[in-house]
């Protein structure tokens, strides 16, 4: 089974500051990724995700990720944070063999400090 | 157009009762999945259906069973609950079950058990 890996399940930046958030997956055949971003009190709502093709994949609300075969990672960065950024954001793939059931990463709480 | 719709918001239990939920996908959605988020972890995959029959199931003993109706639209059904079962459970409906289709989740249905 597949297994997501995010690093530091609280991150803190500055307004206006790069955010990074980190996921790695396991497997050895590249999983399909996605990254999903929950409100308090909400669902999940997808920021962008990675199938195919160039490797670099814009989101929305000016978030990005790259997938890296090399580093089996999918980290989700954005230039400047903005107050509304603050969030719980999870990392989930998908098994390109056995459909969309998700494996999720234990998500990363981000704080936006004005 | 509509999103995914659960019912109910919330709800309140004591151990050993048993618990329906329901989903609504979105129109023209033929598969849905079930997801359970234990608070402050990511989502755990249940149960994924796709034209009235179960094309996934994760690691969950067998007080967990779901089904899907000619509508589409699902329920989650919980025996003989536990404490540990108190979760926010989220429906995700898509298209059809292929690996690269995101998936659109509801608000959750907040289950406590007490």
């Amino acid at each position: 089974a597949q297994s997501v890996t995010q690093l530091g399940s609280h991150v803190s930046v500055s307004e206006g500051a790069l955010v990074l958030l980190r996921c790695n997956y396991s497997s050895s055949v590249p999983p399909y990724l996605f990254w999903y971003v929950q409100y308090p009190n909400q669902g999940l709502q997808l920021l962008l995700k990675y199938t195919t093709g160039a490797t670099l994949v814009k989101g929305i609300n000016g978030f990005e990720a790259e997938f890296k075969k090399s580093e089996t990672s999918f980290h989700l960065t954005k230039p400047s944070a903005h107050m509304s950024d603050a969030a719980e954001y999870f990392c989930a793939v998908s098994d390109r063999d056995t459909g969309n059931q998700f494996y999720f990463g234990t998500g990363t709480s981000l704080t936006v400090i004005p | 157009d509509a999103g995914v719709t659960q019912s109910p918001t919330h709800l309140i239990k004591t151990r050993g009762q048993q618990v329906t939920l329901r989903c609504s996908p979105i129109s023209g959605h033929k598969s849905v999945s079930w997801y359970q988020q234990v608070l402050g972890q990511g989502p755990q995959f249940i149960f994924q259906y796709y034209e009235k029959e179960e094309r996934g199931r994760g690691n969950f003993p067998d007080r967990f069973s779901a089904r899907q109706f000619p509508n589409y639209s699902s329920e989650l059904n919980v025996n003989a609950l536990l404490l540990g079962d108190s979760a926010l459970y989220l429906c995700a409906s898509s298209p059809s079950p292929s690996s690269y289709n995101e998936q659109f989740f509801g608000p959750g249905t907040r289950l406590t058990v007490l």
